[in-house]
């Protein structure tokens, strides 16, 4: 079976203060795709970054940083000196490589950027 | 331009009507998928096509129906049998089975309402 968790159900963080979004997944493909959404007020999921399991390299994108560990199976999101824009819902998604294709979404970190 | 368009983007039925939610997308992409957004429940899988003429239940398939007669386009009933049909729903696409098409690419949504 494959899970995906997001503890953290919301955060409130003042502008340009640090902040990372936890992600932790079960899975028991050996090889299989992580994902992290966001999702603005007009409600369409913009993808962000995809990262495949056998590639652990962090990702820095501009303000946005990916810590991929497999040893403790997450796949977390940090946004340095937040911005107000940042205040969305953000989604941690897993695909496996088995056949059935399925890509499973965590329940969501919705997160507020106060000015 | 390329993308997915969902429509209508906001609908209203009453209790006991299917309601048929249209999803299409001209990005010759082989994979569909129907999501179901509720508050604080993340993205739920309800169905998912990986070629025309073929499709799989998700987590909560039971009141739903789809259909995938063409590549372009992947309908989905909501039928009487549903019980809590009020929510978002989500269409997503992804492109041919390869490393650089692994991420799914979602529609604006359509907010169903059910009175």
């Amino acid at each position: 079976a494959q899970k995906v968790t997001q503890a953290q159900t919301e955060i409130s963080v003042v502008e340009k203060e640090d902040v990372t979004l936890d992600c932790v997944y079960e899975t028991r493909d050996t090889t299989y795709y992580l994902f992290w959404y966001k999702q603005p007020p007009s409600g369409e999921l913009v993808f962000l970054i995809r990262r495949n399991s056998f590639d652990e390299q962090n990702e820095i994108s501009g303000r946005y940083s990916w810590n991929f560990q497999k040893s403790t199976s997450s796949f977390n999101f940090t946004i340095t000196a937040s911005q107000v824009v940042d205040s969305a819902v953000y989604f941690c998604a897993l695909r496996g490589m088995n056949r059935d294709d399925k890509i499973i979404f965590g329940k969501g970190t919705r997160l507020h950027i106060l000015p | 331009d390329g993308g997915i368009t969902q429509s209508p983007k906001y609908l209203f039925r009453k209790e006991g009507q299917n309601v048929t939610l249209s999803c299409e997308q001209n990005l010759n992409h082989d994979a569909m998928y129907w999501y179901r957004q509720d508050p604080g429940q993340g993205l739920r899988l309800i169905y998912y096509s990986q070629i025309v003429n073929d499709f799989q239940k998700g987590d909560i398939a039971e009141g739903y129906s789809v259909s995938r007669e063409k590549k372009e386009s992947f309908p989905l009933t909501v039928t009487s049998a549903q019980k809590n049909p009020t929510a978002f729903y989500l269409c997503a696409s992804r492109g041919p089975t390869g490393l650089l098409n692994t991420e799914a690419f979602f529609g604006q949504g359509t907010r169903l309402t059910v009175v």
